[in-house]
């Protein structure tokens, strides 16, 4: 099947840093690419949507200004957790479907922040 | 609104027993259902899906799923699990016709002792 990686797969920063994560669909692409976030113990949580060529569009209570999206190409997007405090720690997920449609979406492996 | 949910948490069982997982949905219009499974460390993988047709789906590592569109249930099953059938599994949902952008169920960690 088609394969979306993330990188990196765990990261620990301290509080006020900001942390780059990328989603790479490998050998297919993809205009839109979703992001999750995944609690201990709950499930993933749709954070946004990803669109190449245009703005993210956030769900209900995810801060834009916070969790920074840029999909630049048909390949890459990327999370961007700005200013990172200990409460952003958490298991970040992407995800890209192959098309519009009645398709299957792809994941990447997740990562792990830790914010101390 | 949109939701999927899951009936188990955690569920304990011993190889060559039988599984049934619960999974309930509510979508407002047509919906596409899939089963997705994590093994420790690994990625979220695809076990099954469900579009339209043959309500009863049958997917990868012998595992299976029934829509029952009156009950709003998608449960996965299979008749004998294996050791290597312990992960986490989480049925998901999402409007027919779109990108698959899906709501999860909670998860349900299954354990099968050998």
């Amino acid at each position: 099947g088609a394969v979306v990686s993330q990188h990196p797969s765990w990261v620990i920063c301290k509080s006020g840093t900001s942390v780059k994560i990328e989603c790479r669909s490998l050998d297919f692409q993809a205009t839109t690419m979703f992001w999750y976030r995944q609690f201990p113990k709950q499930s993933l949580m749709l954070m946004a949507t990803s669109n190449e060529g245009s703005k993210a569009t956030y769900e209900q209570g995810v801060e834009k200004d916070k969790f920074l999206i840029n999909h630049a190409s048909l390949t890459l997007s990327t999370l961007t957790v700005t200013s990172a405090h200990p409460e952003d720690s958490s298991f970040y997920i992407c995800s890209a479907p192959l098309g519009p449609g009645n398709t299957e979406a792809f994941f990447g492996q997740g990562t792990r922040l830790t914010v101390v | 609104a949109q939701s999927v949910s899951q009936h188990n948490h955690h569920v304990i069982l011993s190889e060559a027993a039988s599984l049934e997982l619960g999974c309930n949905y509510s979508y407002g219009g047509t919906v596409n259902l899939f089963w997705y499974v994590q093994y420790p460390g690994q990625h979220l993988q695809l076990l099954l899906k469900y579009f339209s047709g043959d309500p009863l789906v049958k997917g990868i590592k012998g595992f299976e799923a029934e829509f029952i569109k009156s009950k709003f249930s998608f449960n996965l099953r299979k008749p004998s699990v294996q050791w290597s059938d312990t992960a986490e599994y989480f049925c998901a949902g999402g409007a027919s016709g779109g990108y698959q952008k899906v709501t999860f169920g909670t998860g349900t960690k299954l354990q099968v002792i050998p």
